[in-house]
């Protein structure tokens, strides 16, 4: 199956920091990435979809000021948490989309923020 | 508004056992559907899906059922082994845009009993 890589894996920081988490589609070409946010013992929530070199899509009550979301690339999203809070604390998983299978979304390992 | 629904949030069975997991949804839109075994602190690993236009999909020890009527699928394991203890999430997709949009059930955490 595809690969898709998610760094970093694990990331605490201090409140009001940014942090930059970049999904990337190793062997195949990702024409839309999609960005979940796990909280424990809950489903995956879907906070937004981007498609490569267009604005992402946000879905209710996601804020887009907050969680920046660039597709520059058909391998590479980043997801930048700015002026990260402790309750922005979460598992964040991207996943990616490509022509290689119309029906599969490939995810990435995740990666765990803390916000102190 | 919860699409997707798994309404065990946990399920044990012995090794060797067959497990049977459940799924309800409430779009009819949802053209394909999906489950997915997760660990902690990891990413869904697809297992096994099927389209709407189908009953049932086997792939060796995992058979999903579906039925279009009762907006309700199932996942069935067996013989079931330890190695399959994780959290099994349930997605349904639906055309948007030209790609599927996801929409995942709340998972349901299996045990299987050595």
């Amino acid at each position: 199956g595809a690969v898709v890589s998610q760094h970093p894996s694990w990331v605490i920081c201090k409140s009001g920091t940014s942090v930059k988490i970049e999904c990337r589609s190793l062997d195949f070409q990702a024409t839309t990435m999609f960005w979940y946010r796990q909280f424990p013992k809950q489903s995956l929530m879907l906070m937004a979809t981007s498609n490569e070199g267009s604005k992402a899509t946000y879905e209710q009550g996601v804020e887009k000021d907050k969680f920046l979301i660039n597709h520059a690339s058909l391998t590479l999203s980043t997801l930048t948490v700015t002026s990260a809070h402790p309750e922005d604390s979460s598992f964040y998983i991207c996943s990616a989309w490509g022509h290689i299978s119309y029906n599969e979304q490939f995810f990435g390992p995740g990666t765990r923020l803390t916000v102190l | 508004d919860q699409q997707v629904k798994q309404n065990s949030p946990s399920l044990s069975v012995q090794e060797g056992r067959i497990s049977i997991l459940n799924c309800d949804y409430t779009n009819s839109m949802f053209d394909y559907f999906l489950w997915y075994k997760k660990y902690p602190a990891e990413g869904p690993t697809f297992l096994i899906s099927i389209s709407s236009i189908k009953d049932k999909n086997e792939d060796g020890r995992f058979t999903v059922f579906l039925n279009k009527s009762a907006k309700h699928l199932s996942l069935h394991i067996v013989p079931s082994q330890p190695g399959d203890s994780a959290v099994y999430f349930c997605a349904a997709s639906e055309n948007s845009g030209g790609y599927q949009k996801v929409t995942f059930g709340t998972g349901t955490k299996l045990q299987v009993i050595p």
